[in-house]
């Protein structure tokens, strides 16, 4: 079956400009994070959806970061303008036991 | 203090050598304990949970000891495509978000 998929693979933005990222979970995943990876850092939490809403949005570094999820499937991320410390590979990963937790490819986003 | 540390490494190992890689994590109150892998530039996978009583799959030993916040990997017989980052990750409670540690290196040489 499908993977986690995420799209674009790659992005290169300008500083300033908004971006939008998206998720597409594997179906019938009930729980979607989001995380990213900076150079030399390790994996970060963003937020968590269970269904639509979010109970953990902590990882959010500023209100420049917003996501939502629809229908329970699809997520998108959403940072407004961009800066250079923004530049990472934001991976998205579902899960449907909220145990093991299966990731996307991720998005590598880099702000010039 | 990071909530998951491990040793960044690189650690540089010949084929069929034994290599064990070590982490430990702050909260006390942790719930679930893995090992991903990481290849260059792709996202990470589960190897494997880590239990209390210690887990095998095959070449691979996981170990947990919750009363030193302390997990391990073994890695027997190591072959060149075990090369990767091997990822601690601890989940503070069921569903919620992964804590990952910031991986460590392994290169195995023939």
């Amino acid at each position: 079956g499908a993977g986690v998929s995420q799209s674009p693979s790659n992005k290169v933005t300008e500083k300033g400009k908004d971006v939008e990222l998206r998720c597409d979970p594997i179906s019938g995943h009930t729980a979607l994070y989001w995380y990213r990876q900076s150079l030399g850092q390790g994996l970060e939490f963003l937020i968590y959806f269970q269904g639509n809403s979010a109970p953990d949005k902590s990882g959010l570094p500023s209100d420049r970061f917003s996501a939502e999820r629809t229908g329970g499937s699809v997520s998108t991320l959403t940072i407004q303008r961009t800066q250079q410390e923004d530049s990472a590979v934001y991976l998205c990963a579902s899960s449907s036991s909220g145990y093991e937790q299966f990731f996307g490819p991720g998005t590598r986003l880099t702000v010039l | 203090r990071k909530e998951v540390e491990q040793d960044p490494g690189p650690f540089n190992v010949p084929e069929g050598a034994t290599v064990a890689f070590n982490c430990t994590y702050s909260n006390s109150a942790s719930q679930s304990f893995f090992w991903y892998r990481q290849d260059c530039r792709k996202e990470p996978k589960l190897l494997m949970s880590v239990y209390s009583s210690g887990n095998e799959d095959g070449r691979f030993t996981a170990q947990l000891n919750r009363a030193s916040q302390y997990i391990s990997l073994l890695i027997r017989d190591s072959k060149l495509s075990d090369s990767a980052t091997y990822l601690c990750v601890v989940n503070d409670n069921q569903g919620g978000k992964l804590i990952f540690g910031q991986g460590t290196e392994l290169s195995v040489k023939p």
